[in-house]
């Protein structure tokens, strides 16, 4: 069964730095991984969408990584901005399925001005 | 393009009472769609998979004469919880996939906004 875990929970930082996020799966057999962001009760934003076969994917400042064989993706964001304060929630798609997407508990992140 | 669409965004009810959740695909046709829950601080779990004219699939755990799903269009799908209680009270959120052009398309799910269900 696949689990994915997100580190760190929380996360807070001035404006203007460089920060990560951290994405892991147990299950290695994705068919892609998506990070998304989350506004307080509000629905998911789709950020960026890495596919199996591929390494990594960028848009702006993020970007996004993605390591199979150890079961881990990163999200990169640049010169952070107030703006980027949401959870960034990563899901992996399933193989043999419809798309089944298994969510992370997200990161929570302030960006402080 | 690719927008879904959810409605009501939140809906208060007394305990006993059934609610229903319209997911829409307002651009283009979804043949399957997801619906998620989300419980305060916790991540977004999967519920129940439909496609179009078909039933539903549900995940283990979630009662299906509870929530009832139709998928009656390639653009609508609802979720009705029945007799909610107040621990149904969560965030509902449903997303869709299908029916765009190019296979990298098809594997991308739009989310809708959600719906906020609060039971007293």
């Amino acid at each position: 069964k696949q689990e994915v875990t997100q580190i760190p929970a929380a996360l807070s930082v001035p404006e203007g730095e460089n920060l990560v996020l951290n994405c892991s799966f147990t299950d290695s057999a994705i068919y892609n991984l998506q990070w998304f962001r989350q506004d307080p009760g509000k629905g998911l934003t789709s950020l960026l969408l890495i596919q199996s076969s591929q390494r990594e994917q960028t848009s702006g400042r993020l970007n996004a990584s993605l390591d199979k064989s150890s079961g881990r993706s990163t999200l990169y964001i640049a010169a952070s901005q107030p703006g980027d304060s949401a959870t960034y929630l990563c899901a992996a798609g399933s193989r043999g399925s419809q798309g089944n997407l298994i969510f992370g508990k997200g990161t929570k992140l302030s960006v402080k001005p | 393009g690719a927008v879904v669409s959810q409605h009501p965004s939140w809906v208060i009810c007394k305990s006993g009472t059934s609610v229903k959740i319209e997911c829409r695909s307002l651009d283009f046709q979804a043949t399957t769609m997801f619906w998620y829950r989300q419980f305060p601080k916790q991540s977004l779990m999967l519920m129940a998979t439909s496609n179009e004219g078909s039933k539903a699939t549900y995940e283990q755990g979630v009662e299906k004469d509870k929530f009832l799903i139709n998928h009656a269009s390639l653009t609508l799908s609802t979720l009705t919880v029945t007799s909610a209680h107040p621990e149904d009270s969560s965030f509902y959120i449903c997303s869709a996939t299908g029916g765009l052009a190019g296979a990298l398309a098809k594997n991308i799910q739009y989310f809708g906004a959600g719906t906020r269900l609060s039971v007293l």
